[in-house]
């Protein structure tokens, strides 16, 4: 079945910098990669998604790659922010599959 | 906070005793799941269903049971026969088939006592 690395499990960046997590997958079928957001002792929220058939995807502070050849996307935070600070899942389906495989987590903290 | 509600928010089991925990969405969503999550291993699926009176289980159902016998409702039991129940338990719902963009809940923390 599909296995989801995540890395780094935690990561620390100045207020402003840049974020960068990354994933990688092991099933070649998967084609749905969603990432979500959890802050300290709230539920997750889904904060962006990919499919299979773009390679990149934006939205304000924040974007996913995706390298379906090397089978690993990645989560992008530019201008950080301390609303920012959280854990970030990322996860990996076949879309219709009702499988969704998520990674281990990374805990991210914006330091002032 | 609306959508999808879990109760209750923290829960203790003794040895030997099954617990139920609750999960109840107001969305409409045809699909729902419940995840566990243990710090550094993130969310697990447990049990999953895509319509009443039918579901499938995850990748670490043993030890777990539920049922859907309502669109809106879907509980899990954690059995005497989970040895190691301590955990943070997510329900969460989707309209897509595929289990795409899920609502979560705002989970329950589970301990041993």
């Amino acid at each position: 079945g599909e296995n989801v690395e995540q890395h780094p499990s935690t990561l620390s960046v100045q207020e402003g910098d840049s974020a960068v997590i990354k994933c990688t997958y092991s099933d070649s079928a998967s084609n749905y990669f969603p990432w979500y957001k959890q802050e300290l002792g709230k539920r997750p929220q889904l904060i962006i998604d990919i499919r299979s058939n773009v390679g990149e995807k934006k939205d304000q502070r924040i974007a996913v790659t995706l390298n379906k050849t090397a089978k690993h996307f990645s989560l992008h935070i530019t201008e950080t922010q301390p609303e920012d600070s959280a854990v970030y899942f990322c996860a990996a389906s076949i879309v219709g599959a009702q499988k969704l495989v998520f990674g281990q987590g990374t805990r991210l903290t914006i330091n002032p | 906070d609306g959508g999808i509600t879990q109760s209750p928010k923290y829960l203790f089991r003794k040895e030997g005793q099954n617990v139920t925990l609750s999960c109840e969405q107001n969305l409409n969503h045809d699909a729902m799941y419940w995840y566990r999550q243990d710090p550094g291993q993130g969310l697990r699926l447990i049990y999953y269903s895509q319509i009443v009176n039918d579901f499938q289980k995850g990748d670490i159902a043993e030890g777990y049971s539920v049922s859907r016998e309502k669109k809106e409702s879907f509980p899990l039991t954690v059995t005497s026969a989970q040895k190691n129940p301590t955990a943070f338990y997510l329900c969460a719902s989707s309209t897509q088939q595929g289990g795409e963009k899920l609502f979560f809940g705002s989970g329950t923390q589970l301990s041993v006592l």
